[in-house]
């Protein structure tokens, strides 16, 4: 079993619409979690962290952590197609990736 | 400020070659780490510098592989002799290691493709 699980996708909305990305993880000692955003042949690009369990809001972004059932989520409001990248959840020092979401807003 | 480079962009050798891959980290990054991703998978970590000392490198595959960084700036990933499933893109990230929680910063990858 893998320690990150994140559904691959791909994802497609329409432009304005509110998006739901999320993650499972095993490990119950991660503390930081991150979302990073990833556009072609770019390198990953910090989003937002959250650190334990709660909630943390970046204009567009939402970022939600819930330790009790391992599980975190992004959301995105008033999706735009400039947010169309792939979307990567990440965990720990040593950053534990998920497999990452192929998100596309279509206007 | 420059980010992270890393060099070559991609390289396409065959099997039993030797590639070098280079990463610059951000000026005045102690931390830098390595990471690896293989088609259909997700990004997975290799290595980690403090400054010119190996910290961690539980993640390198096999003793094919030999990372290095000089004088605590420039590392180099060396791929000896290269195997088909080393094909993939190798990331390079650094941070300041200023506090409980530093952002790791992405290179924009090297994509090997072993033939």
């Amino acid at each position: 079993q893998k320690e990150v699980e994140q559904d691959p996708g791909p994802l497609s909305v329409p432009e304005g619409a509110i998006v739901s990305l999320n993650c499972t993880y095993s490990n119950s000692a991660f503390q930081y979690f991150m979302w990073y955003r990833q556009y072609s042949r770019k390198g990953p690009e910090l989003l937002m962290y959250t650190y334990s369990s709660g909630n943390k809001e970046d204009g567009r972004f939402t970022a939600q952590v819930d330790k009790s059932s391992k599980y975190i989520s992004l959301f995105i409001r008033d999706s735009q197609p400039s947010d169309s990248a792939t979307y990567l959840c990440a965990m720990g020092g040593k950053l534990v990736f998920g497999q990452g979401t192929r998100l596309t807003i279509n206007p | 400020e420059a980010g992270v480079t890393q060099f070559p962009s991609h390289s396409v050798i065959e099997k039993g070659q030797t590639v070098t891959l280079r990463c610059d980290p951000i000026s005045g990054h102690d931390n830098l780490y390595w990471y690896r991703r293989v088609m259909g998978k997700e990004i997975k970590f290799l290595l980690h510098f403090v400054k010119e000392s190996k910290q961690d490198e539980s993640g390198m595959p096999n003793n094919r592989f030999l990372a290095e960084r000089t004088g605590g700036t420039y590392s180099t990933l060396k791929v000896q002799p290269a195997e088909l499933e080393d094909s993939g893109v190798y990331f390079c990230a650094s941070d300041a290691a200023s506090g409980p929680y530093n952002e790791q910063f992405f290179g924009p990858g090297t994509r090997l493709t072993v033939l």
